[in-house]
């Protein structure tokens, strides 16, 4: 049984770069979601998908954060023009059709901006 | 908003000292109140869904229960491998997203 996979684990990057992180979902789960964490909080909502509909987005997605899901199986979170406020975990989540309100975690990105 | 306030910050137990954790909460209409344990630099653990007040559900030494306001997660005689940040998270009746609280860190002391 594999849980949710997120690639990479760290991310080192230089304010004004780049960045996209990867989520592959438990299988057959239908819904996919992103969170951000900084230390010492929990995980805030950034946005979700059902399928390959994005079907929510949170206040803390600014313009610089796009997130896709094309094929409504693994999906992608990028982040333009790095800040040094962008540095935190960024969480990818899952559930599936049968329980959709039960939400499984994979291990995190953590994204350092230097 | 949905607000979630969790108590206390952190706890540092004795083997085998029982405690409890505190989740007070205000959601517009509750689906379900959600208790996830996250170990450092690791993903939350999914542990438990509670749905209604008067609910508990059980596993090993945790017990979660539910009142309208607030979820209380008991354990009992902890062991060191009980050391992680506890977090309690809702859910709206409108929606899927999870709002949480900051997290009860525990460490238990051999």
């Amino acid at each position: 049984d594999t849980g949710v996979s997120q690639d990479p684990r760290h991310k080192i990057t230089k304010r004004g770069q780049n960045v996209t992180f990867r989520c592959d979902p438990i299988s057959e789960h239908n819904r996919l979601y992103w969170y951000r964490q900084t230390l010492g909080q929990g995980p805030e909502f950034l946005t979700y998908f059902q399928n390959e509909a994005q079907l929510e987005k949170s206040r803390l997605l600014s313009d610089r954060f796009s997130a896709e899901r094309p094929k409504g199986s693994f999906s992608t979170l990028e982040i333009q023009r790095t800040e040094q406020g962008d540095s935190a975990m960024y969480l990818c989540a899952s559930s599936s059709p049968g329980r959709p309100h039960e939400q499984y975690f994979g291990p995190g990105t953590r994204l350092t901006v230097t | 908003e949905d607000q979630v306030t969790q108590s206390p910050e952190a706890l540092r137990l004795q083997e085998g000292e029982s405690s409890s954790l505190n989740c007070s909460y205000t959601v517009s209409g509750l689906r379900g109140l959600f208790w996830y344990r996250q170990d450092p630099g690791k993903g939350p653990e999914f542990l438990f869904t509670l749905y209604s007040a008067g609910e508990e559900k059980e596993k090993e030494r945790l017990k979660a229960t539910l009142t309208k306001k607030e979820s209380f997660l008991h354990i009992t005689a902890p062991k060191p491998e009980d050391s992680a940040t506890y977090l309690c998270a809702v859910q709206a009746s409108n929606d899927y997203k999870l709002s949480f609280g900051a997290g009860t860190t525990v460490t238990v002391r051999a």
